[in-house]
């Protein structure tokens, strides 16, 4: 029920690409979606966030789409830089406790 | 300027011997978090606080305490670290339940 699954592991995009990453939840009762992201050996940075009373969100060159009655919602970094290389994370939480529960992160490399 | 600090960046400690990490926040926050982030994986929620109220992950080990004597700090304290406790600990503030959680730097926690 406190699953987030995330894919793919890894993913490696040319520079100008479009990155995609996908998370699917379980838990009906998550009500708030962040991205973060990290680079190595610092901690992680909120990326993006929606909330499942939009479909989609967009800020910059990062868009989330969200699915709610499939229950999944995904990260797409348009123009993909070299400088976005970094592990990224989705996650998902509910105002019955806030935690946040990460998916298992996928390691994007954007080449030159 | 740094909103979530932890200290120390980096920590060596000897196998079975007491360590204590810290985590301290200019942002007022009410809830703040302790995360295990091993190699290549997911944060992992150990427990967190709303307020002074403690909420304890059902599958952190015993071995795992934390204090929070205000609103600033909080500290981890690993009663004797294992080889298997060798991890990036990351200490996350937010404002309350399901609004956006900003992460400390970390500290690497070397056991040897």
């Amino acid at each position: 029920q406190q699953q987030v699954k995330q894919s793919p592991q890894s993913l490696i995009v040319q520079k100008g690409g479009i990155s995609i990453i996908n998370c699917a939840y379980e838990n009906t009762a998550f009500d708030y979606f962040p991205w973060y992201q990290q680079f190595p050996g610092k901690g992680p940075a909120l990326l993006i966030a929606i909330r499942p009373d939009v479909s989609e969100k967009k800020e910059g060159r990062f868009t989330i789409s969200f699915n709610k009655s499939a229950k999944q919602f995904s990260l797409h970094i348009m123009d993909s830089q070299p400088g976005d290389s970094a592990t990224y994370f989705c996650a998902a939480s509910n105002n019955q406790g806030g935690k946040l529960i990460f998916g298992q992160g996928t390691e994007l490399s954007v080449k030159p | 300027d740094a909103m979530v600090i932890q200290n120390p960046r980096y920590q060596v400690t000897q196998f079975g011997k007491p360590v204590t990490l810290s985590c301290s926040q200019t942002l007022n926050h009410n809830v703040m978090y302790w995360y295990q982030q091993k190699s290549s994986q997911a944060p992992k929620l150990l427990f967190h606080y709303y307020d002074k109220d403690f909420n304890n992950e059902a599958d952190t080990p015993d071995n795992f305490q934390s204090r929070r004597p205000n609103t600033s700090f909080c500290f981890l304290d690993i009663r004797s670290p294992g080889l298997g406790d060798a991890a990036m600990y990351l200490c996350a503030t937010s404002g309350w339940a399901n609004t956006e959680a900003f992460f400390g730097q970390g500290t690497r926690l070397t056991v040897v």
